[in-house]
């Protein structure tokens, strides 16, 4: 079962506009990560914010995470066509769990 | 340096076949992730080895799913007796330190497709 939920599903945006996606979880967390996934390729990694921070950045992509409502935002800002993939969450329990559990995903699509 | 890789990258099994997928995780890395993700779905976790011990085997869907990773390097996820709805990307993850609290490096998957 999938813990976290992306919205939008689908988001298009022009060039150099920038990019906002949410994620929604379940359960207490020890750190929330972020994935890119061009399509067809494997998962890369992007940022990962542990449960006692609220905001980080990492060049163009800002994470911001609240505990107290279980989501977070992921920010692309002046967003380029390389940015088109679809991007995930995923969490991490703790707890003595090894499971990282993904969402279902935000397609992104930046339009030249 | 390298990363992950797995092999293959694509594979056609007929219902009821056995098959095996295999990831080399980044050298030295301790912990390894089998995931399956569904098209337009999010990755799955299947199981977690920490060096050649499978700590966690919860996400594997049914006895017919098998993994491991016998010298702690190289792993192999075998699945007997293969049905259609096993037809997904199998994706491996390795990462420098145990458990999940870091980022993980993905290999680009194998796409099993159960005809």
């Amino acid at each position: 079962s999938q813990q976290g939920e992306e919205d939008p599903q689908a988001l298009s945006i022009q060039e150099g506009e920038n990019a906002t996606m949410n994620c929604s979880y379940k359960t207490s967390i020890n750190n929330l990560q972020w994935y890119r996934q061009n399509s067809g390729r494997g998962l890369v990694h992007l940022i990962l914010i542990r449960s006692n921070e609220r905001e980080k950045h990492s060049g163009r992509l800002r994470v911001t995470l609240d505990t107290s409502k279980k989501s977070s935002s992921l920010l692309i800002t002046a967003s380029r066509a390389a940015d088109t993939a679809s991007y995930f969450c995923a969490t991490d329990s703790g707890a003595g769990s090894y499971q990282l559990t993904f969402g279902k995903g935000t397609k992104l699509s930046v339009i030249p | 340096g390298a990363g992950v890789s797995q092999s293959p990258r694509y594979k056609v099994a007929k219902r009821g076949q056995d098959v095996a997928l295999r990831c080399d995780p980044i050298s030295g890395h301790v912990s390894l992730f089998w995931y399956q993700q569904a098209l337009g779905q999010g990755p799955e976790f299947l199981t977690y080895f920490q060096n050649e011990a499978q700590l966690d085997k919860s996400g594997l869907p049914s006895d017919r799913f098998f993994a491991e990773r016998p010298e702690g390097s190289v792993s192999t996820l075998k699945i007997q007796r293969t049905q259609q709805e096993d037809s997904a990307v199998y994706l491996c993850a390795s990462s420098h330190v145990r458990g999940t609290g870091n980022e993980q490096y993905f290999g680009p998957g194998t796409r099993l497709t159960v005809t």
